[in-house]
């Protein structure tokens, strides 16, 4: 299976700044067709989780543009700019390259 | 608009089994296919396998193959899924989300216990 490795655990970040997660992949997540396949969600509190970025760098629809996702064939960060409080949640990184689709451990981030 | 509804939380004791319903709206329900996913309490999202409602044909994680049973009505355009032999592990918050991950259910709970 590929595993997803998420840092940090958590993060605190003040209104205004920004903040970046980290997503490690246990293998390479580019397909042949040139398509990375890391998925990002955000599961705000009490709350099912949200698409958020798909296929590495694309934003879901709906999605404020101060979300953003880069990375490589296996290392992958998801930078939010101008965090908001609205922004609270778990950040949970996603391939969905092969079966099983497996899911990072998640990343909480708070406001100070 | 696209929305996934799920059935309400369920108490069942250990052995027995739980079937729970996501009803698809607002778009063409054989056109994606409907993810389920398993979220134990506090902790990370575990895939459990997808259905392509057209076909009727699945896709299971191994940990979950004899668990799991999933299955379609499409003239109600409603996924089910079947858990079977329920043991306290299996308590948990079950998700449907369609294809891609782009729109989830609300979840629905389930309680093991006797």
């Amino acid at each position: 299976d590929i595993v997803m490795t998420q840092a940090p655990l958590s993060v605190s970040v003040t209104p205004g700044e920004s903040a970046s997660i980290s997503c490690r992949s246990s293998k390479s997540l580019l397909h042949s067709n040139g398509i990375t396949y890391v998925y990002w969600y955000l599961q705000k509190p009490g709350k099912s989780p949200q698409l958020l970025i798909y296929r590495m760098s694309n934003l879901a629809s709906g999605v404020p543009d101060r979300f953003s996702g880069s990375g490589s064939e296996t290392d992958f960060t998801l930078k939010i700019s101008r965090v908001e409080a609205e922004d609270v949640g778990i950040y949970y990184c996603g391939q969905l390259l092969e079966n099983p689709l497996t899911f990072g451990s998640g990343t909480k981030l708070e406001i100070k | 608009q696209v929305k996934l509804l799920q059935s309400g939380a369920a108490l069942v004791k250990p052995g027995d089994s739980v079937k729970m319903s996501c009803k698809a709206s607002g778009y063409t329900f054989t056109d994606y296919i409907i993810h389920w996913v398993k979220q134990s309490h506090g902790k990370s999202l575990e895939w459990i396998g997808y259905i392509n409602p057209y076909s009727g044909g699945t896709n299971y994680n191994e940990k979950f193959k004899s668990k799991a049973t999933l299955t379609v009505d499409k003239s109600s355009s409603t996924a089910y899924m079947e858990f079977s032999r329920l043991t306290s592990e299996d308590s948990a918050i079950y998700y449907c989300a369609r294809r891609g991950f782009d729109y989830w259910g609300q979840g629905v709970m389930v309680t093991v216990s006797s």
